[in-house]
């Protein structure tokens, strides 16, 4: 009974650098979402993917930022020439299919941008 | 006005007694709401969802809502230090099945004393 797997858990690098975070979803769920979280704030959604398609992608800030999940498992977010402002904790959420259903997380990625 | 909102707090309880978090959202339209627990350094866990008005218990938490009041709650019975968290309020944002992103309040911290 695996959860949510996110890789890697901390990510350090450099103003500028190209960036890839991993989310592997519960087994069985179709749905999966990026949230960024703050501190201080609440996770605040990025892109929410039903199967291979993203349904929704208006969370994310800006062309810098981009996710994929080609066979419909595995997510990507990809983050290219990084900002100090783009400093947060990366998490990843899956659930059955839409329709209400309960969302659980990963343990997230910290990504700090020096 | 914020789409989710809660009190920050911190709420302080001593060991044994009720804690009531509550969370105001804006969408009239929202279907299903969720409270997530974050400790410190941790990712949200989901604790309670809940879809009709009324009350829902499960163990010692009870979640209520009022959609007319556009008002949701959490109520912890028999308060223990363990459960010293910032709890997080979810509002599921349907739009008609175009998407199923959450929105989160800011996260009301309780500090329970022994």
């Amino acid at each position: 009974g695996a959860g949510v797997s996110q890789t890697p858990s901390n990510k350090v690098t450099e103003k500028g650098k190209y960036v890839e975070l991993r989310c592997d979803p519960i087994s069985g769920h179709t749905a999966l979402y990026w949230y960024r979280q703050s501190l201080g704030q609440g996770p605040e959604f990025l892109i929410y993917f039903q199967g291979t398609g993203a349904a929704d992608d208006s969370g994310l800030p800006n062309d810098r930022f981009f996710a994929v999940r080609p066979e419909g498992s595995v997510s990507t977010l990809k983050i290219q020439r990084t900002e100090r402002g783009d400093s947060a904790v990366y998490l990843c959420a899956s659930s059955r299919r839409q329709g209400y259903q309960p969302q659980h997380f990963g343990d997230g990625t910290r990504l700090s941008i020096l | 006005q914020k789409e989710v909102e809660q009190n920050s707090g911190p709420l302080s309880v001593p060991e044994g007694a009720i804690a009531s978090l509550n969370c105001t959202y804006s969408d009239r339209g929202s279907q299903s709401f969720f409270w997530y627990r974050q400790y410190s350094g941790k990712s949200p866990e989901l604790i309670m969802s809940i879809y009709s008005n009324g009350d829902k218990e499960d163990g010692r938490f009870t979640a209520q809502l009022n959609k007319a009041s556009q008002y949701v709650s959490l109520l912890i019975r028999d308060s223990q230090p363990s459960d010293s968290a910032t709890y997080l309020c979810a509002v599921n944002m349907n739009y008609g099945g175009a998407t199923n992103k959450l929105i989160f309040g800011t996260g009301t911290l309780l500090a329970v004393q022994p």
